[in-house]
């Protein structure tokens, strides 16, 4: 079972840059998330879909957009990369946001340099 | 003060030993609680619910004290292996059921 894939796996970027990681679930969850994970911070919410066609700000939404292409993908986008922005980034799905004792399922995270 | 907080460790312990992890949260909304496993540089994987009555698995006991608003982990017959993060990890189902993080133990286990 793949579970939450995520691509690409590593990306340097130039400082104004864009790109988009993309993230695809194979569990038939309702609720997909973006999460950045920097040193001395833990885990952030940046962006969730509770359901396809829906999307919601996180804790650190600035300089991303995303996207709920269908029930399976969700996408994050940088339009302009920022050093700000170097982090690792996982994409996370769930059955069902705020159903009770619902874990969160994790990509395996992309590793992104913004030089 | 953070909503979710965790002695950030190290925690150094020979293999044999048991060792236990602390974890406080703030806000009386949280509902549903777990802990997740993360090894150096890979994703957060969970490693178990954490239920009301306390629940077992294995090696591995976790408790939840609502009153005091605290959770712990046990790790018994502790292994090379357990060697991770380990993440505090509450649901507010009060804010359409986001986790929130806490910061991790670092459990470091030694021949």
């Amino acid at each position: 079972n793949a579970g939450v894939t995520q691509t690409p796996k590593f990306q340097v970027l130039k400082t104004g840059q864009s790109m988009t990681l993309q993230c695809a679930q194979d569990m038939n969850h309702n609720s997909m998330y973006w999460y950045r994970q920097d040193p001395g911070m833990g885990l952030r919410l940046i962006y969730y879909s509770a359901s396809e066609g829906t999307t919601d700000k996180g804790e650190v939404p600035n300089g991303y957009n995303v996207s709920r292409l269908n029930k399976r993908e969700f996408s994050l986008r940088l339009e302009s990369a920022a050093p700000s922005q170097t982090s690792v980034y996982f994409c996370a799905s769930s059955i069902r946001q705020g159903a009770t004792n619902q874990p969160q399922h994790f990509g395996d995270g992309t590793r992104l340099s913004i030089l | 003060r953070k909503e979710v907080e965790q002695d950030p460790g190290p925690f150094n312990v020979p293999e044999g030993a048991t060792v236990a992890f602390n974890c406080t949260y703030s806000n009386s909304a949280s509902q549903s609680f777990f802990w997740y496993r993360q090894d150096c540089r890979k994703e957060p994987k969970l490693l178990m619910s954490v239920y009301s009555s306390g629940n077992e698995d294995g090696r591995f006991t976790a408790q939840l004290n609502r009153a005091s608003q605290y959770i712990s982990l046990l790790i018994r017959d502790s292994k090379l292996s357990d060697s991770a993060t380990y993440l505090c990890v509450v649901n507010r189902l009060d804010q359409g059921g986001k986790l929130i993080f806490g910061q991790g133990t670092e459990l470091s286990v030694k021949p």
